[in-house]
């Protein structure tokens, strides 16, 4: 149980455009989903947290129109890199909340490798 | 603030060796402390947890044991395989469930 898909899981895209990705939990509703950044040999960088129905809520530094994150509904999760640029050219990770397990662990997608040309 | 800082890797060890991964953290209140595994090429996942002051956390043969007063979680196995080479991440949440990240330590099993 407790599954969390991305799609796609790699992109290629060419400066100026937009990329969309997706996140979905497969077997379970996650009212709260996570969107991450994580940088070669780094650690994951939190961007924003998403909640089913109502506005993210972003990170200190994180640009809101320029990642644009619609959680539409309980299993899925979206994050629209607008305009990219290769410096946004990342390795793209979400997260759900499941109240399994005591209601604080977070399941991870396999991440999304964007490359900005 | 709130911070986890976990040795630095990589972290190379032979077969059947005993493993350590050290984890601390600074926190206020109780936080819940989580070890993550990164397999290559793979997504995080999971791999235990505590949520209160002497938890032990475990998991395919792996333990960690939430220490108050040392502020530590570290992590540890018995006997190590090959296939538990991947980078391992200590973290910390509270509440409002964002997790803090230590910054990952890799470990190279080596046969």
């Amino acid at each position: 149980g407790a599954v969390v898909s991305q799609h796609p899981s790699r992109v290629i895209c060419k400066s100026g455009t937009s990329v969309k990705i997706e996140c979905r939990s497969l077997d379970f509703q996650a009212t709260t989903m996570f969107w991450y950044r994580q940088f070669p040999k780094q650690s994951l960088m939190l961007m924003a947290t998403s909640n089913e129905g109502s506005k993210a809520t972003y990170e200190q530094g994180v640009e809101k129109d320029k990642f644009l994150i619609n959680h539409a509904s309980l299993t899925l999760s979206t994050l629209t890199v607008t305009s990219a640029h290769p410096e946004d050219s990342s390795f793209y990770i979400c997260s759900a909340l499941t109240p399994a397990g005591g209601g604080d662990t977070q399941y991870f997608g396999p991440g999304t490798r964007l490359t900005v040309l | 603030g709130n911070s986890v800082t976990q040795m630095e890797g990589p972290v190379t060890l032979s077969e059947e060796a005993f493993l350590t991964i050290n984890c601390t953290y600074t926190a206020t209140g109780y936080p819940s402390l989580f070890w993550y595994v990164q397999y290559p090429g793979e997504g995080l996942q999971l791999l235990l947890k505590a949520t209160k002051a002497d938890d032990k956390g475990s998991n395919k043969g792996f333990e960690a044991t939430y220490r108050k007063e040392t502020t530590s979680f570290h992590l540890e196995k018995g006997s190590v395989q090959v296939s538990d080479s991947a980078v391992y991440f200590c973290a910390l949440s509270y509440s409002n469930y964002q997790l803090i990240w230590g910054a990952g330590t890799k470990l190279i099993i080596k046969p």
